[in-house]
Parts: C-alpha cells; structure tokens; sequence
C-alpha cells in the first residue's frame, strides 16, 4: 500500500541545520506532491511547504523564506526537508504527507520525525 | 493567510453521542476543506475532502457539510475509537492553513 517513511529523531544545536528524508513506496513518487507539516508539542499542525518530485518545483510558507530547502531523489524515491539556521522554535514533529488531486488532501502521512533544538 | 478557526477546541461526550465540530474560514474558500483525525503520537489520519466526501475506509457515522466560509464535521453516534483531535485544512490557496483543532474527549 501507500506509504511514506521517515528518517529517525534529530537533536540539533542552535543554528545548526537538520535534513529529514521522506522515502515513498507503494505509488508511483513523480505522480503526486511531497507536502511537509510540522507540529510543536501540544500545538496544531503548520503547513511548510510543498515539492513536486516530477519536476522538482517547490513552495514553502513566507516565514520560512531564506531558510527551508525542499529536494528529492526520484531514483530511491525519496523527498529531503532541510531546514536551516534552527532555533528553539523549531522543535517539533515534522510531518511528510502525500498530497492528492485537486482538492490536495494529505494521504498518507509519514509517521513524523521529531527534531529537538537545544544548546 | 487564510484563517481556520474551529470550535469548540475541546469537547466532552459519552459513546453514542452526537458530535459537531465547526471550523470557520476567514474568506470565501469554496468547498476546499480537508478533515483529518489525529491520535496521540500518531500523524493525522485523513477522513474527509472537499467539505464532504468521505476518503474510502472511513465510517458511514462520519459526515461532512458547508461551502464558502461555514463548514461541520459530524459524527452521529460517537465510538470509542473517535476519542481523538480533529483538524481542518483548507486547500484553496497556499499556504494551506489548517485550524487549530478540537480534542474530543470521554466524558
């Protein structure tokens, strides 16, 4: 079936940079967007970006302009989110998902990679 | 940004319940929302796009209604296994926000 696997937890210090990998199976990985969310502990979910693994285009929300980087792999099917310049903010579960048709829901979800910012 | 507020953002009710969860848009957004559940450490799951229509699995108990700025999710008899948080998204232009949620808890 359908499914897209994260890469394991991350503990980064302030500054630094962390990249989560996204692999796909199960479907066809060119056919559909790569859409990444990210969820602080005990908060709602906030929609970063997207990436077209065809063609490699992308979009991200303005407040990570300058500092969020969305690429792939197609030979190993495989979406990166590499974010920069982390600060305590960024803790949190970062979420891959698929997005579908027109209407672009989300399915499926990775099964969330938490990244820990702290000196 | 188009804003999503939910309400209520926590609920209390027994199994078999009627529950109704509203999520409003800041802006005309057509029929552009997604609904998703969510269960402790687990990423959401989907249930529900375009205001209305049920992803394949999903249980007959779950509906969905609205368009423009007003939408609901309903589940007209609540089971135990829908004790959960409950998102909506809306897809009609980037960024593709999402409300706040609403915890749906045993009472």
């Amino acid at each position: 079936q359908e499914q897209l696997v994260q890469s394991g937890a991350e503990v980064k210090k302030p500054g630094a940079s962390v990249k989560v990998s996204c692999k796909a199976s199960g479907y066809t990985f060119t056919s559909n967007d790569i859409i990444w969310v990210r969820q602080a502990t005990g908060q709602g979910l906030e929609w970063m970006g997207w990436m077209s693994p065809g063609s490699g285009d992308s979009g991200h929300a303005r407040k990570f302009q300058g500092r969020l980087t969305m690429t792939r792999n197609t030979a190993i099917s495989t979406a990166y989110m590499e974010l920069n310049s982390l600060t305590s903010d960024d803790t949190a579960v970062y979420y891959c998902a698929r997005g579908v048709t027109n209407f672009n829901w989300l399915d499926p979800w990775g099964q969330g990679t938490q990244v820990t910012v702290s000196a | 940004d188009i804003q999503l507020t939910q309400s209520p953002a926590s609920l209390s009710a027994s199994v078999g319940d009627r529950v109704t969860i509203t999520c409003r848009a800041s802006q005309n957004i057509r029929n552009y929302v997604n609904w998703y559940q969510q269960k402790p450490g687990k990423a959401p799951q989907f249930l529900m796009y375009a205001a209305s229509r049920l992803h394949s699995g999903v249980p007959s108990r779950f509906s969905g209604s609205g368009s423009g700025t007003d939408f609901t999710l309903t589940i007209s008899s609540l089971q135990p296994e829908d004790f959960a948080t409950y998102f909506c998204q809306q897809s009609y232009n980037t960024p593709w926000t999402f409300g706040q949620g609403t915890k749906v808890e045993i009472k």
